[in-house]
């Protein structure tokens, strides 16, 4: 069965400080995948997504970056953390084959920038 | 481009009454649709998705939705709610490689 594996799960990290959240997919190949954000008070807002090894799209400017260095890892990063940052980070994946498309969640990582 | 628009970002409803939450897309191919449900302090719970077929989808918890092409709408329907349904649901378009969401209605169940 497919799984994915989002951590640290919770962190909280200075202004300034860099970011590394990492996610793997288990189970599957070649899976789309997805870093989204959800700020307080706001809905579900897609940071980046990824349709293969070292392939990333942007969806909003910003200071975080993306990495796809294995088929089934995506991470996301930053250099210099802003307080606007904190947030819950969510990493999600997708098959490309026809009739499956739903998209899957990890559990999530709630960062907090002080 | 595509989008989607969850036009109340709050529904308060009593106790066993019924509730639609209202989603609208808008996309230049075709889509999939997917409502979510996230619970306080978790993440996020597929509810229910539509592909093709039947134009009714039924769900987990008893929601159910109706994919309506002419109007671009896929409205989450329940027709009585419980306390344990007060959450947060997200509406999700699903084009090509892309995956866009509504920015949620928090459904507030009051006894």
């Amino acid at each position: 069965s497919q799984t994915i594996h989002q951590w640290p799960a919770t962190l909280v990290q200075p202004v300034g400080s860099p970011l590394s959240l990492e996610c793997t997919v288990e189970g599957t190949s070649n899976p789309n995948l997805y870093w989204y954000r959800q700020a307080a008070g706001r809905g579900l807002q897609l940071l980046f997504y990824s349709v293969g090894i070292g392939q990333i799209s942007s969806e909003v400017p910003q200071n975080l970056s993306a990495s796809r260095p294995q088929d089934r890892q995506f991470i996301l990063s930053s250099k210099k953390l802003l307080l606007s940052d904190s947030g819950f980070y969510l990493c999600a994946w997708s098959v490309r084959r026809q009739g499956r498309n739903t998209i899957y969640f990890g559990e999530g990582s709630w960062l907090t920038v002080v | 481009a595509q989008s989607v628009t969850q036009l109340d970002s709050q529904v308060p409803v009593f106790e066993e009454a019924p509730v639609e939450l209202r989603c609208n897309y808008s996309s230049s191919v075709s889509v999939y649709l997917f409502w979510y449900v996230q619970y306080p302090n978790q993440g996020l719970q597929l509810l229910l998705k539509y592909l093709s077929g039947s134009t009714l989808v039924k769900g987990i918890n008893g929601f159910e939705a109706e994919f309506n092409k002419s109007q671009t709408s896929f409205h989450l329907r329940k027709p009585s709610v419980h306390i344990s349904d007060t959450a947060e649901y997200f509406c999700a378009v699903r084009g090509y490689q892309k995956v866009t969401f509504g920015t949620g209605t928090k459904l507030q169940v009051i006894p």
